[in-house]
């Protein structure tokens, strides 16, 4: 299985700053999705944002932006605009195709957003 | 609305006790699949299903099964329950190849196994 690491078990950032999640991953692929989940309290998993390995542009979704870096393997979420409805745990996955869909997540990141 | 349902949505049973877990989807979707997701681990694939009658083992597919013999329902049993399933479980179902890549997920399912 493809291994995902997020090296920040808890975050924590002001309303309407800036911050930047970290994720690194690492397959011998070539051709492959990484995803971003949000789990707010109530546990729903909510999709983020995307991105698709062949594709070089980042990813953007409003306020949600990633820097993809395929050759160092690694794909940050950076929030702008920090809300406090952003407060989460952030899951970071990977998925390869034609292995049967499976996403492999990464232990995840407490983000708290602060008043 | 286009969702995944799960039932039920919290449960307590104990060790040995059979139970089956339901989930069921309205989008037409082909592909369908079981997460568990434990503190510090992440989630982690139990088992998944690529079409009715098509399943497989996920990475943690040890005391569970699944059955897929409607497109829209993939319920999860577990035959007898020990304490180490205790979870927060989650479906999940995407198009199959031919749609986006965003798997949908369910709302979870609380299972505590005393």
């Amino acid at each position: 299985a493809q291994t995902v690491t997020q090296s920040q078990p808890e975050m924590s950032v002001q309303e309407a700053e800036t911050v930047t999640l970290s994720c690194t991953y690492d397959t011998s692929e070539s051709n492959y999705y990484l995803f971003w989940y949000k789990q707010p309290p109530s546990r729903q998993m909510i999709l983020v944002i995307r991105q698709e390995a062949y594709k070089q542009q980042n990813a953007t979704e409003n306020r949600f932006s990633v820097n993809f870096q395929k050759a160092a393997k690694s794909f940050s979420l950076k929030i702008s605009d920090s809300q406090l409805g952003d407060t989460a745990m952030y899951f970071c996955a990977f998925m390869k195709p034609n292995s049967g869909y499976a996403l492999n997540f990464g232990k995840g990141t407490s983000l708290l957003v602060t008043p | 609305e286009a969702q995944v349902t799960q039932n039920p949505r919290y449960l307590i049973t104990v060790t040995g006790k059979k139970l089956t877990v339901t989930c069921s989807q309205n989008m037409n979707h082909e592909y369908m699949s079981w997460y568990r997701q434990d503190p510090g681990l992440g989630l982690r694939q139990i088992y998944y299903s690529m079409n009715v009658e098509v399943t497989d083992k996920g990475d943690v597919p040890e005391g569970y099964k699944v059955s897929r013999k409607e497109k829209r329902n993939f319920p999860l049993i577990l035959e007898s329950p020990s304490p180490n399933q205790t979870s927060l479980y989650f479906c999940a179902s995407r198009p199959g190849l031919a749609g986006t890549r965003e798997q949908y997920f369910g709302p979870g399912t609380r299972l505590t196994v005393t």
